[in-house]
């Protein structure tokens, strides 16, 4: 299995307040996803890192923003949570120095309550 | 952006039936996967296939990439199987992005 942590796994928060999710990767790969799943939707990607400090916006970012500030690790960040941020977050990386042509693998995924 | 259809949104089988999942794209793209949701939501990856043909055991898949479709075949279905199907995209147009189709949802009955 690809070494893919997020953390904390679930969390319950208050509306109005900052919140922070993790992914922790141990395999060096370049690029890094944050997606969110919610039904009727599949999983629609937030923001994506493609190197360290490169970040990138994806279908729903509003609301979001992203840091990488080394390799291994991508934070997500609700700078104000709402109750319709409350999700279940995945967190995917990318093989290193293939290009574009490369499988990706998913963490266990955050579950996310916005009370 | 790319656009991702998945066909049939939903799917009831019986143990032991034969299905094709269908995956459209709007563009032409460099990567594309097949990943099964079990019913704990763990993304598994079946099949890295930007174009040809797998197989792996009584899962196989196709993509014709020149048409902008992929297919993916389960064989003798098991209430294993049962969970979502994705697939997902990734253009040919320079972009990182990695786009998910909405899915089918297989349930098989014993």
């Amino acid at each position: 299995d690809a070494g893919i942590t997020q953390s904390p796994r679930h969390k319950v928060t208050e509306t109005g307040t900052p919140v922070t999710l993790r992914c922790h990767q141990t395999e060096n790969h370049r690029y890094m996803y944050w997606y969110r799943q919610d039904p009727g939707h599949g999983l629609r990607l937030i923001h994506y890192s493609y190197g360290v400090k490169d970040t990138d916006k994806g279908e729903v970012s509003d609301g979001y923003s992203v840091s990488r500030s080394k390799t291994e690790d991508f934070l997500l960040t609700l700078e104000s949570a709402t109750s319709s941020q409350t999700s279940v977050y995945f967190c995917a990386i990318r093989d290193l120095g293939r290009g574009l042509n490369t499988e990706a693998f998913f963490g266990q995924g955050t579950r996310l309550t916005v009370v | 952006g790319i656009q991702v259809e998945q066909s049939p949104p939903d799917l009831i089988l019986q143990e032991g039936a034969n299905s094709t999942l269908r995956c459209n794209f709007s563009d032409s793209v460099n990567n594309l996967q097949w990943f099964h949701q079990n019913p704990w939501g763990q993304l598994i990856n079946l099949f890295y296939i930007p174009s040809g043909t797998k197989q792996n055991g009584r899962l196989s898949a196709t993509t014709v990439a020149t048409e902008r479709y992929s297919l993916l075949y389960i064989s003798s279905s098991q209430t294993t199987d049962s969970g979502v199907y994705f697939c997902a995209v990734g253009g040919a147009t320079g972009t990182y992005k990695y786009i998910f189709g909405t899915g089918t949802r297989l349930k098989v009955l014993a």
